[in-house]
């Protein structure tokens, strides 16, 4: 089946700094990757929109400066969270779409901002 | 309106009993409903979809969709303990992308 690769697993930062987080297509070419966030007991907020290529389409109040999203292959996209502050710390999670498959998720990314 | 909307319960159950979890959407021209399970650290796995008004089973598990009533259900027959998780209720917008929007989750407990 189709599996996304999405690392790293867990990342602790200093605050101010930047982070990547990377998912990659392991079996199959995503088309289209979506980037979600999970805060603590809540659910997953669609962050943003990416399709190989070109650029992401943000949801409505995620400021697309600080969450930067590269979707340079059909097999690799990239979150940078830039300027990281504690109020980032999330679990971060992407999904992918082909042409054959369904949506598949990554493992997801805890990010701590100390 | 949130787009999606289920109630976070906590919805406890006896094992061997039915849980029941249920969730609402305001987009009418929705065509496409997941459900979907998550343990606490873990990103969500696929339980079913369903597309069809009516009823659509897979061994324990049965998904109910009414989309005249904007409304989608699961059911899980003889809950385990291992059942007990988050359950997401998801829906693909059809317009503006075809990203899955998330409900906030109903949380189940199926006690031994």
């Amino acid at each position: 089946g189709a599996v996304v690769s999405q690392h790293p697993s867990r990342v602790i930062c200093k605050s101010g700094t930047s982070v990547k987080i990377e998912c990659r297509s392991l079996d199959f070419q995503a088309t289209t990757m979506f980037w979600y966030r999970q805060f603590p007991k809540q659910s997953l907020m669609l962050m943003a929109t990416s399709n190989e290529g070109s650029k992401a389409t943000y949801e409505q109040g995620v400021e697309k400066d600080k969450f930067l999203i590269n979707h340079a292959s059909l097999t690799l996209s990239t979150l940078t969270v830039t300027s990281a502050h504690p109020e980032d710390s999330s679990f971060y999670i992407c999904s992918a779409i082909g042409h054959k498959y369904g949506y598949t998720f990554g493992s997801g990314t805890r990010l701590t901002v100390v | 309106q949130k787009e999606v909307e289920q109630n976070s319960g906590p919805l406890s159950v006896p094992e061997g009993a039915i849980a029941s979890l249920n969730c609402t959407y305001s987009d009418r021209g929705s065509q496409s409903f997941f459900w979907y399970r998550q343990y606490s650290g873990k990103s969500p796995e696929l339980i079913m979809f369903i597309y069809s008004n009516g009823d659509k089973e897979d061994g324990r598990f049965t998904a109910q969709l009414n989309k005249a009533s904007q409304y989608v259900s699961l059911l899980i027959r003889d809950s385990q303990p291992s059942d007990s998780a988050t359950y997401l209720c998801a829906v693909k917008r059809e317009q503006a992308g075809t990203a899955l929007i998330f409900g906030k989750g109903t949380t189940l407990s199926v006690s031994s």
